[in-house]
């Protein structure tokens, strides 16, 4: 079945640092999420990608839609202590929104 | 306002028995979901209802068991609680955008709920 790969599975920085979080995807997604959970909360939308090579960006985190649809990345520059928190790709293939979670990038900030 | 709001939030019971959590959107949303949670933070979809009409149905045992009273509620029925029941269950809305993209989900708080 279809497979959702995310990696690293946690990350430590220091505060300033960059941090890139990367999703697999084993077969073509027809759109990409990306959902944000802080600790002890609940999964919260960050942003949508949908068409083939896309590149949406808000503030300091920077999303990428692979060429063939089948990766994508997050990437966050100069990180700050508000940043701490699991970050989930999703990935759809079409019909009933059936979205399937990669298994996250647990994202730790010292200050 | 709470937009999707599920109770309870904690929940610690002994294996073998039952018990249901209840989610409630306010969001005027068409399809609401069942996502669990487990202590790896994997998150699985276990079922969808459309305006009431059960979707998606990943292999779930029967003892649990969805209901959609109308399309802004959606409750969790489980049956002879086990160990490994033990995990946070999310509810989740979306509405329905046909041709333009996934639907996006927007979660309830979560139900952790405990097996002893």
């Amino acid at each position: 079945g279809q497979q959702v790969m995310q990696i690293p599975q946690y990350q430590h920085v220091q505060e300033g640092e960059d941090f890139t979080t990367y999703c697999n995807s084993s077969t073509t997604l027809s759109n990409i999420q990306w959902y944000k959970q802080r600790p002890g909360g609940h999964p919260v939308f960050l942003i949508q990608l949908v068409k083939s090579g896309e590149v949406k960006k808000q503030k300091r985190l920077t999303f990428q839609f692979g060429e063939a649809k089948k990766n994508s990345s997050l990437h966050i520059t100069a990180t700050q202590t508000t940043d701490v928190g699991t970050y989930f790709c999703a990935g759809a293939r079409g019909g009933y929104n059936k979205l399937i979670f990669g298994a996250g990038t647990r994202l730790a900030v010292h200050p | 306002d709470t937009a999707v709001s599920q109770t309870p939030k904690y929940l610690v019971t002994q294996m073998g028995n039952d018990k249901s959590i209840k989610c409630e959107q306010n969001l005027g949303h068409d399809t609401m979901y069942w996502y669990k949670q487990d202590s790896k933070k994997f998150l699985k979809i276990m079922f969808s209802y459309n305006n009431k009409e059960l979707i998606i149905n990943e292999t779930v045992p029967n003892r649990f068991s969805p209901k959609s009273p109308d399309k802004a509620h959606l409750n969790l029925h489980i049956n002879s609680l086990e160990l490994g029941d033990s995990a946070v269950y999310f509810c989740a809305s979306s509405q329905d955008r046909g041709n333009s993209g996934a639907n996006v989900l927007t979660f309830g708080a979560g139900s952790r709920l405990t097996v002893l």
